[in-house]
């Protein structure tokens, strides 16, 4: 099982729709939680971390729920513009290496 | 804000050619990493360095060396490039702190043929 774990989609949703991504981990020790953007041959970009009581920024909310092990990402009121690969990442701390999830592709259609 | 520059956005070299991917940050961050990125595998982990002449392996270290002789600089080497190295490479830089993201450069595209 990996590490960290993440539906690939495809997600096809029209422009205005609420899209919700979950990502789950294995690693109970897990302490620090992000996603990034990664649109097509470019580099994956920090969209947000995820706090524990879970944090807004605009139209994106993440959340992390510990009990059973998985962050989520809402995207409410999808533009065209959000059509890209989102990564969720998971880091043990203490200098341990990040984990990354393979990704989810979503595509916001007019 | 965090600039990661990799030395080239594009390259193309031939089987058993030697090959140097450099990464500056400009963020004095002491962690940098070097990836990879296939279609379909994610991002893998190659090296990674928490300082200066430090270096650990990461998953898929094999045929890969590295070199952090300052701290704002990360270099990768294909000692013999393979056609199975073609790939996108991303290198990244983070603080240690506890809750630091990673932020990545734009990557180097390198076709081995």
């Amino acid at each position: 099982r990996k590490e960290v774990e993440q539906d690939p989609g495809p997600f096809n949703v029209p422009e205005g729709a609420t899209v919700a991504f979950n990502c789950t981990y294995s690693n109970s020790a897990s302490q620090s939680f992000f996603w990034y953007r990664q649109d097509c041959r470019k580099e994956p970009k920090l969209l947000m971390s995820v706090y524990s009581s879970g944090n807004e920024d605009g139209r994106f909310t993440a959340q992390l729920n510990r009990a059973s092990q998985y962050i989520s990402l809402l995207i409410r009121d999808s533009k065209l513009s959000d059509s890209a690969t989102y990564l969720c990442a998971v880091n043990r701390g203490g200098g341990f290496k990040t984990i990354f999830g393979a990704g989810t592709r979503l595509f916001v259609k007019a | 804000d965090v600039k990661v520059t990799q030395s080239s956005r594009y390259l193309v070299k031939r089987t058993g050619e030697k090959v140097f991917l450099e990464c500056v940050q400009d963020m004095d961050h002491e962690n940098m990493f070097w990836y990879r990125q296939d279609p379909g595998l994610g991002l893998r982990l190659i090296y990674f360095s928490y300082d200066v002449k430090m270096k650990e392996k990461g998953d898929i270290p094999e045929g890969y060396s590295v070199s952090r002789e300052k701290k704002e600089r990360f270099s990768l080497i294909l000692e013999s490039a393979s056609t199975n190295q073609t790939s996108m490479y991303l290198c990244a830089s983070s603080s240690p702190r506890l809750g630091s993201a990673q932020y990545f450069g734009p990557g180097t595209r390198l076709l081995v043929l």
